[in-house]
């Protein structure tokens, strides 16, 4: 069974552009997460999909976005990028069968360097 | 606010010793995810522990949920390079864990030299 896949695995963008990244669930997975991770503030809670609907929401600002396709595909989207967007991006996938906890299974994650 | 606290944040120690990674919060959680991250890999979940008092074993790892559901510990018995890597603890939150919503510690980075 195929894991998460993240695209692209690097990238490096300039202050001011944006950056779209995307994720694959495991098959079958209909929870999509996404994480910020950076040595000063450790992995940070982005946001949450579920059926196309965006279910919970971390404090950051509305530069970053996100949206979940009827495959359970998510891309996030974060615009006019700053240097301290810099971080390892992480997107992690769960079935959501109801019961109190279900497995979060992580991608690799895409390094976003912003110069 | 960072509301699990995990200690130490760095740890290097020689192969065979063991050792014990603490993860503290003032908050409840309905369940302490313990991962292990390498460089340029995603978290991998080691562990999931829901019940107060809770032990769970995985070989040369014990994991521990505190009675009160507020802190957990992870202890690695004769440490061995292979287990180099850096440690999370996530507290899930709610009845469901309300999804993906996470909430993890700054992470324990281990070296084992052999």
């Amino acid at each position: 069974k195929a894991g998460v896949t993240q695209t692209p695995r690097y990238l490096i963008k300039t202050r001011g552009q944006q950056v779209t990244l995307s994720c694959s669930p495991i098959s079958g997975h209909r929870s999509v997460s996404w994480y910020q991770q950076t040595p000063g503030q450790g992995l940070q809670f982005l946001f949450e999909y579920f059926s196309e609907t965006q279910r919970n929401k971390g404090n950051f600002p509305g530069r970053f976005s996100g949206r979940q396709f009827s495959n359970s595909r998510s891309e996030m989207n974060v615009s006019t990028l700053e240097l301290g967007d810099s971080a390892l991006y992480l997107c992690a996938s769960s079935r959501l069968t109801g019961a109190p906890v279900d497995t979060q299974y992580f991608g690799p994650g895409t390094r976003l360097t912003v110069l | 606010t960072q509301l699990l606290e995990q200690s130490p944040q760095f740890l290097s120690i020689q192969e065979g010793e063991n050792l014990t990674v603490y993860c503290n919060s003032s908050s409840v959680f309905s369940s302490l995810q313990w991962y292990r991250q390498e460089p340029g890999e995603g978290p991998v979940l080691l562990v999931t522990v829901v019940t107060g008092g809770e032990v769970k074993k995985l070989k040369r790892l014990t994991f521990q949920f505190g009675d009160a559901r507020k802190d957990s510990s992870l202890h690695i018995t004769a440490a061995q390079p292979g287990d180099t890597g850096l440690y999370l603890c996530a507290g899930g939150r709610g009845i469901y864990n309300q999804g993906g919503k996470l909430i993890f510690g700054q992470g324990t980075e281990l070296s084992v030299k052999p």
